[in-house]
């Protein structure tokens, strides 16, 4: 049950595109195309903006999109906003009803 | 409108125990597996416990054998009743429904610390 790895942290200014990296294993991303992205503002609670790698929930801008590759999931967010600034998680099915997390990457938009 | 609200943090010495609740409403609790989720103070989410519709219970490794998970139908509620309980533990606490691709909806958490 190790968990996922994503960067600390990434930056970027208003208006440009960032990616967030999310890597795991053949026992978790690479098994099943379940992987979600959670947005957090601190002390608040965790929002799914990204399920079944690529598919938004209804409300959530189209400027956060998801793709995978092998056992490395992507978050990306384009358009940056000052609200977009925020901690990010995303998290894998890793079979008999568990679920891991990645990290958590710290997104600072300048 | 799917609503979690957790119940039951608090200050508790290492060795002692917690149970936690999670009142829910705005959806069907009986047929939902429901999760815990807990966050360490400036840490990752880490994933705790589950619970099925039918009541089929898992654990992380790391809680396994201290904690138990149980579900409370009548009352659409999730427990998590936390035993042996040492400083690793201190965290947010958060319960999740999930459906079948993940968790989908949190409640804002309950903060356990475990300090002497």
């Amino acid at each position: 049950q190790s968990a996922l790895t994503q960067p600390a942290s990434v930056s970027g200014s208003p208006g440009q595109s960032i990616t967030i990296s999310c890597t795991g294993s053949d026992s978790d991303i690479g098994s099943f195309n379940l992987v979600s992205w959670y947005q957090q503002h601190p002390g608040k609670a965790p929002k799914v903006i990204i399920f079944e790698v690529r598919r938004r929930p209804s409300g959530v801008s189209n400027r956060f999109s998801g793709s995978m590759s092998g056992n490395t999931a992507s978050l990306t967010i384009s358009g940056l906003q000052p609200e977009d600034e925020a901690n990010y998680f995303c998290c894998s099915y890793a079979g008999t009803y568990m679920w891991v997390f990645g990290g958590g990457t710290t997104l600072t938009v300048l | 409108e799917v609503q979690l609200v957790e119940f039951g943090g608090g200050l508790v010495k290492p060795g002692g125990s917690l149970r936690l609740s999670c009142a829910t409403s705005g959806f069907t609790f009986s047929i939902s597996t429901m999760n815990w989720v807990r966050q360490a103070p400036g840490k990752g989410l880490e994933w705790v416990s589950a619970i099925t519709r039918s009541g089929d219970m898992y654990y992380a490794d790391s809680v396994k054998g201290r904690f138990t998970i149980s579900r409370d139908n009548a009352n659409n509620s999730v427990l998590l009743q936390m035993n042996r309980l040492s400083a690793e533990d201190t965290a947010v606490y958060y319960c999740a429904r999930s459906l079948s691709w993940g968790p989908d909806s949190w409640g804002q958490g309950t903060l356990v610390t475990v300090s002497s």
